[in-house]
């Protein structure tokens, strides 16, 4: 019962921005959507998180529609060592459990 | 600043024996999680601990045991190692906003 939808892949030039689309057209008023990515054999790392405005950090934008459907990470200037598989997670902060789909696999090429 | 550390980072273990894996924050969190990812598949959650003093079990906690020693320490035990726990085991804390801290992974081989 998946809660978001994401491309399985994509590709993106160096020092471009990357923008990873996420649809979750389900989520409720208060689910937060959370964005983590792994690394080939590392842990998962938290990128960003938002309710429903955008918010930035030294990472990442995130971009969420207004009806809060879907949404858009940014990376703005990609480098190689962004290869990973990028999850989006919509979660009720208040549940322990953090269900990552299939994710995007995300590809940057120099 | 380590954030979350765990050891060790590789482990084989015979069928039947028994060990500890060992998980500290230094972010002042009060939730800690355990999870295995197995390959090609997501995480699964087998403990977690909201708070020092209190655990609860997650998705697949049969085979295993946990400790939360302090703030600070997160331990996961298995008993009796099975090869079906070859894995590997993921520890996080989650900060205010719920967002979660993962360590670097440890990888045990169950023979």
């Amino acid at each position: 019962d998946a809660k978001t939808t994401q491309p399985p892949s994509m590709d993106c030039a160096e020092g471009r921005a990357a923008n990873l689309p996420c649809n979750h057209s389900t989520i409720s008023g208060n689910e937060y959507v959370y964005w983590y990515r792994q690394i080939h054999s590392q842990g998962p790392q938290y990128i960003i998180h938002g309710l429903k405005n955008n918010e930035t950090n030294e990472m990442a934008s995130l971009i969420i529609t207004e009806d809060r459907k879907s949404s858009t990470l940014i990376l703005p200037h990609a480098t190689l060592r962004d290869t990973a598989v990028y999850y989006c997670i919509v979660r009720d902060p208040q549940d322990y459990k953090l269900s990552f789909g299939a994710g995007t696999t995300v590809t940057v090429r120099a | 600043n380590a954030g979350v550390t765990q050891t060790p980072k590789f482990q084989v273990l015979k069928t039947g024996q028994s060990m500890t894996l060992q998980c500290a924050q230094d972010m002042n969190h009060n939730s800690m999680y355990w999870y295995r990812q197995d390959p090609g598949m997501g995480l699964r959650l087998i403990y977690y601990s909201a708070s020092e003093g209190t655990t609860d079990k997650g998705e697949v906690p049969n085979g295993y045991n946990v400790s939360r020693l302090n703030k600070r320490e997160f331990s996961l035990r298995l008993e009796s190692a099975a090869p079906s726990q070859t894995s590997v085991y993921f520890c996080a804390s989650s900060g205010s906003h719920y967002e979660q801290y993962f360590g670097p992974g440890t990888r045990l081989t169950v023979t």
